[in-house]
């Protein structure tokens, strides 16, 4: 199946700082990736959708100067959390559609990040 | 706001029982998938149906849709303690290109041995 990597799996960093989590798809290109946010004990809330060689496409709400997102290939997007506070501090997801035509995404595992 | 709403929030039984899951929607939908999330971890699809079928079936899973209430529920039989994770379901909006997910608010879903 279809499999979807993060990196890092959980990260602490100080408040002001800058914060780089990595999504790969593993087994197959992604022209589509999402980037996901989760509270604890709360559903999942959709932060922006990423198109290879494109700007993403942020949610209402969502800051992109403070979200920046990159997908610079079909197997890699990146989001960074910038001058990160402490209510940053989440659970992010991504996951990743095989094709255009395709309904289903794959999700990662999650990075946990607590900025102090 | 949310897509879809779920009920229970949170649902405790014994292992062998079967436990029920609702998802209701607001929008039209095109399919509605059930994932499956273990504490900490990432989500895991379970089953997808389509806006044109009513039931389906995989291993220990049932689910259903009906679109005339904007509903869906998910059946797992013979609950094992390694069901023990939140259920979540989602679904697209044609309107919205039918790109993205929306996720109902979940079900904690406990088998107790």
């Amino acid at each position: 199946g279809a499999v979807v990597s993060q990196h890092p799996s959980w990260v602490i960093c100080k408040s002001g700082t800058s914060v780089k989590i990595e999504c790969r798809s593993l087994d197959f290109q992604a022209t589509t990736m999402f980037w996901y946010r989760q509270f604890p004990k709360q559903s999942l809330m959709l932060m922006a959708t990423s198109n290879e060689g494109s700007k993403a496409t942020y949610e209402q709400g969502v800051e992109k100067d403070k979200f920046l997102i990159n997908h610079a290939s079909l197997t890699l997007s990146t989001l960074t959390v910038t001058s990160a506070h402490p209510e940053d501090s989440s659970f992010y997801i991504c996951s990743a559609r095989v094709g255009r035509g395709s309904v289903e995404q794959y999700f990662g595992p999650g990075t946990r990040l607590t900025v102090t | 706001s949310q897509q879809g709403e779920e009920d229970p929030q949170a649902l405790s039984i014994q292992e062998g029982e079967n436990a029920t899951m609702n998802c209701s929607y607001k929008t039209s939908i095109n399919n509605l998938q059930w994932y499956r999330q273990n504490s900490g971890r990432g989500l895991v699809h379970l089953i997808l149906i389509r806006s044109n079928e009513r039931e389906k079936h995989s291993g220990r899973l049932r689910v259903t849709l009906d679109t005339s209430k904007k509903s869906s529920s998910l059946l797992i039989t013979a609950s094992r303690a390694a069901d023990t994770a939140s259920y979540f379901c989602a679904t697209d909006n044609p309107l919205q290109g039918a790109q993205k997910l929306v996720f109902g608010q979940g079900t904690r879903l406990t088998i107790n041995p």
